[in-house]
């Protein structure tokens, strides 16, 4: 069975701090990977990856992919209180278009 | 372009009714998906539909299930409900395949009293 796993389950850092979020997969027939960011209601996306190495930017956001090692990480730098979330990664199943996704790591942060 | 919408945003039902939830998918999107969110599960996917065919399913019991209309839009339909029920359903649209980037709609809160 395909799995995302996302790590930390909540982070609390300060304002301007930096955070790294994690996000491991087993999933087969793997292809791209995808974060969302998810305020109060509807995930909205933030990137898809589906090269090893290469980094997404926008903004203070980043997030590079390892197809070797099976991970991502999204990266926040200079956070603020509107980086407050809960990040989410999902990886598709191109086998059978199941799109899986983790638990989320939720972000707080203080002012 | 619209974004996805849902309807109603909100709901309250009691246990055995069922329940009918909506879905109008990004225009041109063909793919829509079905999700419970819960605060112990996360998102948990329910079905996805594409050209008016279930292609996919996820492990939820038969009292969950859904359609697509020739206009893609799609509702999702939950029988005899339980206090269990009570999440958050998503829906998603997407242009062909679930892989490809899904854009959600707002949701519908669903509480089962």
């Amino acid at each position: 069975e395909d799995k995302v796993v996302q790590s930390p389950l909540s982070l609390v850092v300060h304002e301007g701090d930096t955070v790294t979020l994690n996000c491991s997969y087993e999933v087969t027939n793997f292809r791209s990977l995808l974060w969302y960011k998810q305020e109060k209601k509807a995930p909205t996306f933030l990137f898809m990856l589906t090269s090893s190495g290469i980094e997404k930017k926008s903004g203070r956001l980043s997030s590079i992919l390892d197809k070797k090692e099976l991970f991502s990480i999204l990266n926040i730098t200079a956070t603020q209180t509107g980086d407050s979330a809960v990040y989410l990664c999902a990886a598709p199943n191109f086998g059978n278009e199941k799109l899986t996704f983790g638990t989320g790591t939720r972000l707080t942060i203080i002012p | 372009k619209a974004g996805v919408t849902q309807t109603p945003r909100y709901l309250i039902k009691t246990r055995g009714q069922q329940v009918t939830l909506s879905c109008s998918p990004i225009s041109g999107h063909r793919s829509v998906s079905w999700y419970q969110q819960t605060p112990g599960q996360g998102l948990q996917f329910l079905f996805e539909y594409f050209s008016e065919t279930q292609r996919n399913k996820g492990n939820f019991p038969g009292r969950f299930s859904g359609r697509q209309f020739s206009n893609s839009r799609s509702e999702m339909n939950v029988s005899t409900l339980e206090l269990g029920d009570s999440a958050l359903y998503l829906c998603a649209s997407s242009l062909e395949y679930s892989g490809d980037t899904q854009y959600f709609g707002p949701g519908t809160r669903l509480t089962v009293l």
